[in-house]
């Protein structure tokens, strides 16, 4: 079945040490989001592609990157991860256009920093 | 920018009843879609309805039906014959151009 991939589904790391999570999409959607959600929050939009125009938002850490080496793959990178970036990160996928721009979500990536 | 605000953080309803859940949101755009996500303790969101704006009549998909006031800019969500399976949390969003926003969200839970 066409889907939203999230790998891995739990990822533990040290204070400071780089974290690489990534998203995978079979459904050919023209754009890719990175959401950060804490617990009984709303996810909080981070930067998503509109095919390969990367639009970061005003209040995203500097710390956070992201890259999109082609339609099916993207990758968030945080670079020094502190205690507050252990969150659930929701990566998900959307087409402007015909798609009437649903967002399909992956399962999440669980972060725990110690 | 647009905003999406849900005033309701907490709501309850009897299996079987009727509950709205509420939802304004602001934007300059004209053409843009608004949508209902449902997040449930597996927090694997999906989708439940979606309103192009363009389009004066309310959604409906089984259940759950929409009252969409474009010129208020409101967006309801009607829940009938309320279920179990339906306690979550629902998050109002706006789409545009690839452009998100989504609501702080409503907890609901359905009890027996």
């Amino acid at each position: 079945d066409a889907m939203v991939i999230q790998n891995p589904r739990y990822q533990v790391t040290q204070f400071g040490k780089p974290v690489t999570l990534s998203c995978s999409q079979t459904l050919n959607h023209n754009v890719m989001y990175w959401y950060q959600q804490k617990s009984s929050q709303a996810p909080k939009l981070l930067f998503h592609y509109y095919d390969k125009d990367f639009n970061n938002e005003a209040d995203t850490p500097d710390n956070f990157q992201s890259r999109r080496p082609n339609t099916s793959f993207c990758f968030l990178d945080i670079r020094s991860p502190g205690l507050g970036d252990a969150a659930m990160y929701l990566c998900a996928t959307s087409r402007v256009g015909a798609g009437g721009e649903t967002q399909y979500f992956g399962p999440g990536t669980r972060l725990l920093v110690l | 920018a647009q905003t999406v605000t849900q005033s309701q953080p907490e709501m309850s309803v009897q299996e079987a009843e009727t509950v709205t859940l509420s939802c304004t949101y602001d934007t300059s755009e004209s053409n843009y879609y608004l949508f209902w996500y449902k997040q449930p303790p597996s927090r694997q969101m999906i989708l439940v309805i979606r309103q192009e704006a363009y389009k004066q009549q309310n959604a409906t998909e089984n259940r759950f039906s929409v009252n969409f006031q474009k010129a208020a800019k409101s967006f309801s969500l009607k829940i009938s014959d309320s279920q179990l399976g339906d306690t979550a949390m629902y998050f109002c969003a706006f789409a545009n151009a690839g452009k998100s926003t989504f609501g702080d969200g409503t907890t609901l839970t359905v009890k027996p």
